[in-house]
């Protein structure tokens, strides 16, 4: 059984470009969610996300960055004109059937910003 | 803001005692409680989950309680190994601006020592 899969594990980025996430979730599961860490502390929520809906992006900030999910394929987390601050560690978490139920975590992307 | 919060973000503890990690919330209206353990470098590992139907719940070796009087939950390992040093985090399942969703305590480190 194939866990939470996210790609790449690691991505260094200059000032100015785009990252892009990926994250594949457990066979089965159809809702995802994308948290951000910083060293040191826990996980901070970002977006919540169903195939081809956005459910809950209270988390996201307003500019650069942004979800998706599509009917095929896996989530994408987009953070164009990336700067420094942007430096962390990205997970993506799924779940069977929504809120209430439990996250499996992938193993993240770390992200960082030169 | 944040509800959860750890009274000790650091623990050593000996190799073969028990370890108690704390945890308080102050959202009365949540009803589903997850410890997660992060090792260096990975993504967070479920450990145990409690709903708030229950004040305690026992796995393998770990056990979690939740006294929804005081807001507290507690995840109990026995008979600690190398193997558990790690942060554990406690996550809550909360209202935050409208919305249902998992909220991440600070985490408390775990040291075992030989």
């Amino acid at each position: 059984n194939a866990g939470v899969m996210q790609n790449p594990r690691h991505l260094v980025r200059r000032r100015g470009q785009e990252a892009r996430l990926r994250c594949s979730p457990m066979k089965g599961h159809s809702h995802v969610y994308w948290y951000r860490q910083l060293p040191e502390e826990g996980l901070k929520f970002m977006v919540y996300l169903q195939k081809e809906n956005i459910i809950d992006e209270s988390g996201m900030p307003k500019e650069r960055f942004s979800a998706e999910f599509p009917k095929e394929g896996p989530s994408i987390l987009r953070i164009q004109q990336v700067v420094r601050g942007d430096s962390a560690a990205y997970f993506c978490a799924s779940s069977p059937s929504g809120l209430g139920e439990t996250q499996y975590f992938g193993p993240g992307t770390r992200l960082l910003v030169l | 803001g944040e509800s959860v919060g750890l009274h000790l973000p650091t623990l050593s503890v000996q190799e073969g005692d028990n370890s108690i990690i704390n945890c308080a919330y102050s959202n009365s209206a949540s009803d589903y409680f997850i410890w997660y353990k992060q090792e260096s470098g990975k993504g967070p590992q479920f450990i145990i989950d409690i709903r708030s139907n229950m004040d305690k719940r026992q796995g393998q070796r770990v056990t979690v309680l939740l006294n929804k009087t005081v807001k507290h939950l507690s995840l109990q390992i026995a008979a600690t190994q190398p193997g558990d040093s790690a942060v554990y985090f406690c996550a809550e399942m909360g209202i935050i601006q409208g919305a249902q969703k998992l909220v991440f305590g600070q985490g408390t480190r775990l040291t075992i020592n030989p």
